[in-house]
């Protein structure tokens, strides 16, 4: 199976609320995560990403929180707006011992779908 | 800006015939990725290549043929079509492929195969 997963496929919350969408990975040697967008009928997008000797990182509206202890991963966005409905994944990279870790295989989570209501 | 481009947005085909999915960026990355991606599955990772005249399989190549004869164009084609390979196509690129270094997406092809 894939080692990176979600815990919610869908979630669905109200305009102006925080939302919170969690992935669990498990693959210790991971040493960079990405968060991705992607809205329907369209390519996935670069939201935030965080390397592993970070725990937190903050951008516009949107925070990422690493816990490798329990190889967790979260993005939570503030003040949800409907633009923000979209499903959401995360990736981690894989450090290629070959190339000394400078290269990786990047694996994707299935995603968790995010409504956002008026 | 125009960025990275695939063409066919769409596409339905039959078993057995050839599709090719065109895949243009602009930026002039070294690395460009493919990758279907299906329901119950994340992406998946097809072929990359890392420069004009090098690639390299992914996670799932089989029943794809790739070429970069120039930096900007990454083709990938199914050579004897099948039906499991009915999926949405991404196409990537990145300046670098290094542990920091983000890839870029296109719009995607949507593929079926009869």
């Amino acid at each position: 199976g894939e080692s990176v997963g979600l815990h919610l496929p869908t979630l669905s919350v109200q305009e102006g609320d925080n939302s919170i969408i969690n992935c669990a990975y498990s693959n210790s040697a991971s040493d960079y995560f990405i968060w991705y967008k992607q809205e329907s009928g369209k390519g996935p997008q670069f939201i935030i990403d965080i390397r592993s000797n970070m725990d937190k990182r903050q951008g516009q509206r949107v925070t990422v929180l690493l816990n490798k202890t329990v190889k967790h991963l979260s993005l939570q966005i503030a003040a949800t707006q409907p633009g923000d409905s979209a499903v959401y994944f995360c990736a981690e990279n894989i450090p290629l011992p070959i190339y000394g870790g400078s290269q990786g295989n990047l694996i994707f989570g299935k995603g968790t779908k995010l409504s956002v209501k008026p | 800006d125009a960025g990275i481009t695939q063409s066919p947005r769409y596409k339905i085909t039959e078993t057995g015939r050839q599709v090719t999915l065109m895949c243009h960026q602009t930026w002039s990355h070294s690395y460009m990725f493919w990758y279907r991606q299906d329901l119950g599955h994340g992406l998946r990772l097809i072929y990359y290549s890392a420069a004009a005249d090098i690639t390299d399989k992914g996670e799932v190549p089989d029943g794809y043929v790739v070429s970069r004869s120039k930096t900007e164009n990454f083709p990938l084609t199914l050579e004897s079509a099948t039906r499991s390979q009915t999926s949405v196509y991404f196409c990537a690129s990145s300046e670098r492929w290094e542990a920091q270094e983000t890839q870029y997406f296109g719009p995607g092809t949507r593929l079926l195969v009869l």
